[in-house]
């Protein structure tokens, strides 16, 4: 599977925006940007997903850099609930719904 | 109604024991997985199902055995349980192939402590 880079830990301000990496170097003309995200005690949850095209929906927005190299997940309002750790994850067309979780990033809302 | 139930929500036991976690999913979903937390956060994959048969089987000690009785019920048997083991253990289920988003359902996990 190719790997996804971001970064351990980063800090927001509630209802600001927040922009998350990922770098993704090695990505095959045929994976999948997706992102989930795991609130505290809780199981992983979606976010958003894309190939090529940036991607809206009512939780976020996926920007894919033209290169595919990289994207970025934005929460447009940072609220307290959104505090979680985001996880960048490539997903093979042929890989069904296969995940392989990284160590994401562990985002934190100041109020 | 939640989509896909683990029971139980936690489990303490002492090593050598055996142990069962139960999943469910009432989402018509035909594709189910366990996934290992460890103490350091990596969520990996254990196994996968589709229509009870075994699909992904990743290197995981023989003294863990996945049971599918149908496509709604994933169960996971743990023998001779070690210290190690401690985890939290989440099921998942999907549409075989992805479905249109590739999107997993989770969980709320189930943790392990063994003493």
């Amino acid at each position: 599977d190719a790997k996804t880079t971001q970064p351990n830990s980063m800090e927001s301000n509630e209802e600001e925006p927040v922009h998350l990496p990922c770098n993704h170097s090695t990505i095959s003309g045929t994976d999948y940007i997706h992102w989930y995200r795991q609130l505290p005690s809780q199981g992983p949850e979606y976010v958003i997903h894309g190939l090529t095209s940036n991607v809206n929906n009512r939780m976020a927005s996926l920007a894919i850099a033209e290169d595919r190299k990289s994207s970025t997940l934005i929460l447009h309002r940072a609220t307290l609930r959104d505090a979680a750790v985001y996880y960048c994850i490539l997903r093979m067309k042929t890989s069904g719904s296969r995940l392989t979780f990284g160590e994401g990033t562990q985002l934190t809302v100041n109020p | 109604d939640t989509a896909v139930s683990q029971t139980p929500k936690y489990l303490v036991t002492q090593m050598g024991n055996d142990k069962s976690i139960k999943c469910e999913q009432n989402l018509g979903h035909d594709t189910m997985y366990w996934y290992k937390q460890d103490s350091k956060k990596f969520l990996k994959i254990m196994f996968s199902y589709n229509n009870k048969e075994l699909i992904i089987n990743e290197t995981v000690p023989n003294r863990f055995s996945p049971k599918s009785p149908d496509k709604a019920h994933l169960n996971l048997h743990i023998n001779s349980l070690e210290l190690g083991d401690s985890a939290v253990y989440f099921c998942a289920s999907s549409l075989r192939g992805g479905g249109d988003t590739g999107e997993l359902f989770f969980g709320e996990g189930s943790r392990l402590t063994v003493l």
